[in-house]
């Protein structure tokens, strides 16, 4: 029982380009959804978070957006880069967070 | 500072054999949980310390699995009989209290390929 749902599964932008991942969840109790950026052989890093009480938070490049009624959240990032070439987790919970499946991004220089 | 320690980064064991494998949490992080990490999948919560004890082992898969923390420090995961189906990456991460939202860390993983 997959209770985050990612998509898509695989993202490929152009340097400058705006890259969106969306999240959907099941259970209403969750009241914390981070997003984890994790790069080949390395553990997924803590990248931006947002409470459920409010439905936009934004840090640098990176812009959460929430939609508490459909249950959906989204990562946006900015002026993609090279750099931000990895796979992103969304997640859902509080002091043990359920994962979504990931989405690899790749930003083509 | 030191991040979150694993040992060891890989280990390739044959079936039915016992594996350990380690943690060493960021210095002074009383939380310590690990997860299991599947190809192409996200982190699957396993079992949650706090301190020495094992505040929530609901994700252990079944009685082959255990989980030690006996200083609140150093943990080690320790797998009965493995099967080829526990290959995955073992990932634990620490966090300073545990407490709602509280920022976890994670280690690079050990990579357990069971032949």
């Amino acid at each position: 029982q997959q209770q985050v749902k990612q998509s898509p599964q695989s993202l490929i932008v152009q340097k400058g380009g705006i890259s969106i991942i969306n999240c959907a969840y099941e259970n209403t109790a969750f009241d914390y959804f981070p997003w984890y950026q994790q790069f080949p052989g390395k553990g997924p890093a803590l990248l931006i978070a947002i409470r459920p009480d409010v439905s936009e938070k934004k840090e640098g490049r990176f812009t959460i957006s929430f939609n508490k009624s459909a249950k959906q959240f989204s990562l946006h990032i900015m002026d993609s880069q090279p750099g931000d070439s990895a796979t992103y987790f969304c997640a859902a919970g509080s002091y043990i967070p359920t994962f979504g499946r990931g989405t690899s991004l790749i930003v083509h220089p | 500072g030191a991040g979150v320690s694993q040992t060891p980064s890989n280990k390739v064991t044959e079936k039915g054999k016992y594996v350990e494998l380690r943690c060493d949490p960021i210095s002074g992080h009383t939380a310590l949980y690990w997860y299991r990490q599947s190809l192409g999948q996200g982190p699957e919560f396993l079992i949650y310390f706090q301190g020495t004890g094992a505040a929530d082992d609901s994700g252990l898969p079944n009685d082959r699995f255990f989980a030690v923390r006996p200083e609140g420090s150093v943990s080690t995961l320790k797998i009965q009989r493995t099967e080829r189906g526990d290959s995955a990456v073992y990932l634990c991460a620490s966090s300073l209290t545990g407490a709602d939202s509280d920022t976890q860390y994670f280690g690079p993983g050990t990579r357990l390929t069971v032949l």
